[in-house]
């Protein structure tokens, strides 16, 4: 595809289940980031990969929060546990050599 | 730490008219900022950028301006239609890529 898509677009789940969001790249950035928006507030950076690096993890809000890459392939983004102050939209971005970045249409999580 | 700042939340100007939005940051490491417009239900979309060698730049109604002493940048649109309203997000990234966002403001055009 000629841009970042991510799955699910909805996900309603309830308190306590764990949810896994995906995001497929753009192919060759290699830089990809989460980031988490939630009801009128700005975009919260989450995590951080960037090729075969240690991933930059700073902004995972807890440890219920974990994501996954492999290369410069799919990245998925797991919540244990989930609360109701997760729910929000998360947007996946990945970024060319010319530092722009390139945003998926986003996954809302909706926690019951 | 909210090292990007939009503080207005909301910005309202009549068709035709020039819209400025603004931006702080806290982080002089920054070098390098950009400006993204958000749609309902669609994910940021790239509008502007701006290097920190650079004070200007300008693409059609779009100008971005930054003041490094002041590490203050703003988004003026002119002139401003209907169809630009949506959210801004200004947003900036040091050597580290590691890139920040502001809270975002949202613009209203009035036909």
């Amino acid at each position: 595809g000629a841009g970042v898509s991510q799955s699910p677009s909805n996900k309603v789940t309830e308190k306590g289940k764990d949810v896994e969001l995906r995001c497929d790249p753009i192919s060759g950035h290699t830089a990809l980031y989460w980031y988490r928006q939630r009801l009128g507030q700005g975009l919260e950076f989450l995590i951080y990969f960037q090729g075969n690096s240690a991933p930059d993890k700073s902004g995972l809000p807890s440890d219920r929060f974990s994501a996954e890459r492999t290369g410069e392939s799919v990245s998925t983004l797991t919540i244990q546990r989930t609360q109701q102050e997760d729910s929000a939209v998360y947007l996946c971005a990945t970024r060319d050599a010319y530092g722009e970045q390139f945003f998926g249409p986003g996954t809302r999580l909706t926690v019951l | 730490d909210q090292q990007v700042k939009q503080n207005s939340p909301s910005l309202s100007v009549q068709e035709g008219r020039i819209s400025i939005l603004n931006c702080d940051y806290t982080n002089s490491m920054f070098d390098y900022f950009l400006w993204y417009k958000k749609y309902p239900a669609e994910g940021p979309t790239f509008l502007i950028s701006i290097s920190s060698i650079k004070d200007k730049n300008e693409d059609g109604r779009f100008t971005v301006f930054l003041n490094k002493s002041a590490k203050h940048l703003s988004l003026h649109i002119v002139p401003s239609q209907p169809g630009d309203s949506a959210v801004y997000f200004c947003a900036a990234s040091a050597q580290n890529n590691d890139m920040r966002f502001g809270a975002g403001t949202r613009l209203t055009v009035k036909p």
